[in-house]
């Protein structure tokens, strides 16, 4: 069973940068046509897609986030990372790592996520 | 962005009856869309991709239909395990976009 772990602070203050890793385990990042996701939930709203990223380095991201996120892999950890900067209280949420098969698109395993608040 | 819509936003049921969520897409998403179970705390869980199609280990009381910009998730047969909150994502164009999500509860 594919099991996918969030991991990072769950505070950051206004304006630095939130750091998030997922670890995968019993499935290779580096194997099969997938795509390493990361989807946030602020309190009250609903699932918000950040991007994802290929072992192979290809990304997409949400336009929405205006370039602030970043997603990279690391194939020698089983892991990959967000990071997303300049953060505000509206970046407060719970963030889920997820797999993405492609053709058709669908999410298959997520973590069970993670809270992070954005405050002084 | 294709914006997601779904009704009702909660249910009350009882164990054993039949649900019905729909979910409606702002355009035309084929059958590129799919379901997830959510329960506080744990993982989403896959349901039915594309349209209609249920993924190894997903109970057979869980069906999904639709195309273009309407479509119905259906829980026949509702059992104690299945209250949680469902919500529907269209995979058709990036960014990747989910509806708000329905809530069945206990009635």
């Amino acid at each position: 069973q594919v099991q996918l772990q969030e991991s990072g602070p769950g505070l950051v203050k206004p304006s630095q940068t939130l750091s998030l890793t997922c670890i995968v385990s019993s499935a290779s990042i580096s194997g099969g046509n997938y795509y390493w996701s990361w989807i946030r939930q602020p309190s009250g709203k609903g699932l918000e897609w950040i991007g994802d990223i290929h072992y192979s380095g290809s990304t997409h991201y949400n336009p929405s986030l205006k370039s602030r996120a970043s997603v990279s892999v690391d194939t020698s950890k089983n892991q990959f990372s967000l990071r997303l900067s300049s953060v505000t209280a509206a970046d407060t949420a719970v963030y889920f790592c997820a797999r993405a098969k492609r053709d058709p698109w669908y999410f298959d395993y997520w973590g069970q996520g993670t809270l992070v608040t954005v405050s002084s | 962005d294709i914006q997601m819509t779904q009704s009702p936003s909660s249910v009350s049921a009882s164990v054993g009856d039949r649900v019905i969520i729909i979910c409606r897409a702002s355009q035309d998403v084929s059958t590129w869309l799919d379901w997830y179970q959510w329960k506080p705390g744990k993982a989403p869980k896959l349901l039915i991709y594309a349209a209609s199609s249920l993924p190894s280990g997903v109970p057979s009381r869980f069906s999904g239909s639709g195309s273009g910009t309407e479509f119905t998730l259906t829980i026949d047969s509702l059992q104690p395990e299945d209250f949680a909150t469902y919500f529907c994502q269209q995979a058709k164009s990036f960014p990747f976009t989910f509806g708000p999500g329905t809530k069945v509860d206990l009635k």
